[in-house]
């Protein structure tokens, strides 16, 4: 799986958009870019996914560079429930073990 | 609704008092894995199981078993807990094909083993 390296902390401004860098500059062609959350202590919640296209959902928006080399996550309107790790994860989207290699992520806080 | 559900949510225990943390999911899921989280050490893989009957081991499986009777149930065994097995537990499952690594994860289980 492709090393991700992601700022330890960042702030934003509560109701202003959230933007969350990844670099991933050894990622392959076959390796996807997840972003999980993890609110204090509860269980990581997915938060979106993709390959090489930019992808929205209801929870957030991700843009992928062109080169893949890095992503940004994408909060469009930060509210103090989005405070948590943030962590991107990079593999192949096949694979027997499955596992998630969580590295130490980015903590997120919003503020009012 | 769709969830994971891990019984207990708390749990202070004695070394050597084998306990048992049960994990349940309601989505018909093959795959199902259980995580330690520590301070400093993030989450760590500590068994999966691809389907009903077929458990692995995962980075830190020392210390635990798991069982796979039913495809919903995966509980956590700890035969003879030690204070290293302090730690907060999660357990997760997804789909084995066609949806990749959207992992859903129960809410934790904090042990304290003294």
């Amino acid at each position: 799986d492709a090393k991700t390296t992601q700022p330890p902390s960042m702030d934003c401004a509560e109701g202003r958009a959230a933007n969350l860098p990844c670099n991933h500059s050894t990622i392959s062609g076959n390796e996807y870019v997840y972003w999980y959350r993890q609110i204090h202590s509860q269980g990581p919640q997915y938060i979106i996914h993709g390959l090489k296209n930019n992808e929205t959902n209801e929870m957030a928006s991700l843009i992928i560079t062109e080169d893949r080399k890095s992503s940004t996550l994408i909060l469009p309107h930060a509210t103090l429930r989005d405070t948590a790790v943030y962590y991107c994860i990079v593999r192949v989207d096949v694979g027997s073990a499955r596992q998630l290699t969580f590295g130490s992520g980015t903590q997120l806080t919003v503020l009012p | 609704e769709a969830q994971v559900t891990q019984n207990p949510r708390y749990l202070i225990t004695v070394t050597g008092k084998k306990l048992t943390v049960t994990c349940s999911q309601n989505m018909n899921h093959e795959y199902m894995s259980w995580y330690r989280q520590d301070p400093g050490l993030g989450l760590r893989q500590i068994y999966y199981s691809m389907n009903v009957e077929v458990t692995d081991k995962g980075d830190v499986p020392e210390g635990y078993k798991v069982s796979r009777k039913e495809k919903r149930n995966f509980p956590l065994i700890l035969e003879s807990p030690s204070p290293n097995q302090t730690s907060l537990y999660f357990c997760a499952s997804s789909f084995t094909t066609g949806r990749g690594l959207k992992q859903y994860f129960g809410p934790g289980t904090r042990l304290t083993v003294t």
